[in-house]
């Protein structure tokens, strides 16, 4: 079946440090991937998403490149802020859009000190 | 911004009680979405509803739960006769026709 596995946290950073997340993922056929971020007392917010081998999602000068041959979808920031401070998880679903059944990570706690 | 609320924030209840999670999904979305996290765990899909009906379903879901829409902007989860494994973070979700899902902040369930 499905499954993502992301690198194992907490994480935690200096403000404007580099930071990646490892993301591996096991599917059948093409499936959609995401990154969800969760701001403390928040809900899960899509982050960015890519639908197709070497589509490159980005949003809020976060990155993560679908790599189809080594089945990955790893985060990365080059400098990140206090504020990015969240729970990120990475998640995969079965077809090519956003609204099916999502397939989750474990979920990576950052924290950004100052 | 429309978003998707969840009540209550945070329930206690005895083991063997039934509790009713609620959630107001955003107005004109179609497909509606039950996930839970059990803590220091993966987020797991619970259950899909569409038009009325259940469209898909884990294996978690069994006869213990049950979801409902029972008027035009609820969308409740119930469980039947809470075990303490329900303890919990139910999150809620909807979407509008395949677009992008949008999450409550989730209710957080403690069973004694």
């Amino acid at each position: 079946g499905n499954s993502v596995t992301q690198m194992e946290g907490p994480v935690t950073l200096s403000e404007e440090a580099f930071l990646t997340i490892n993301c591996t993922y096991t599917a059948t056929g093409y499936p959609s991937l995401f990154w969800y971020v969760q701001y403390p007392g928040e809900g899960l917010q899509l982050l960015l998403k890519a639908t197709k081998a070497d589509d490159k999602g980005s949003n809020k000068g976060f990155e993560a490149t679908y790599r189809k041959e080594t089945t990955s979808f790893h985060l990365e920031k080059g400098s990140v802020q206090v504020s990015d401070s969240a729970v990120y998880f990475c998640a995969l679903s079965r077809q090519e859009t956003s609204g099916s059944r999502l397939t989750f990570g474990e979920g990576t706690q950052l924290t950004v000190n100052p | 911004e429309p978003e998707v609320t969840q009540t209550p924030s945070h329930q206690v209840t005895q083991m063997g009680q039934e509790v009713i999670l609620r959630c107001v999904p955003i107005s004109n979305h179609l497909y509606f979405y039950w996930y839970r996290q059990i803590l220091g765990q993966k987020v797991e899909f619970l259950v899909s509803f569409y038009n009325n009906e259940i469209s898909e379903k884990s294996e978690i879901f069994d006869d213990q739960f049950s979801v409902e829409r029972p008027d035009g902007s609820n969308f409740t989860l119930k469980i039947r006769s809470t075990k303490l494994e329900d303890s919990a973070m139910y999150f809620c979700a909807s979407t509008d026709n395949f677009g992008e899902l949008f999450f409550g902040e989730g209710s957080r369930l403690t069973v004694l």
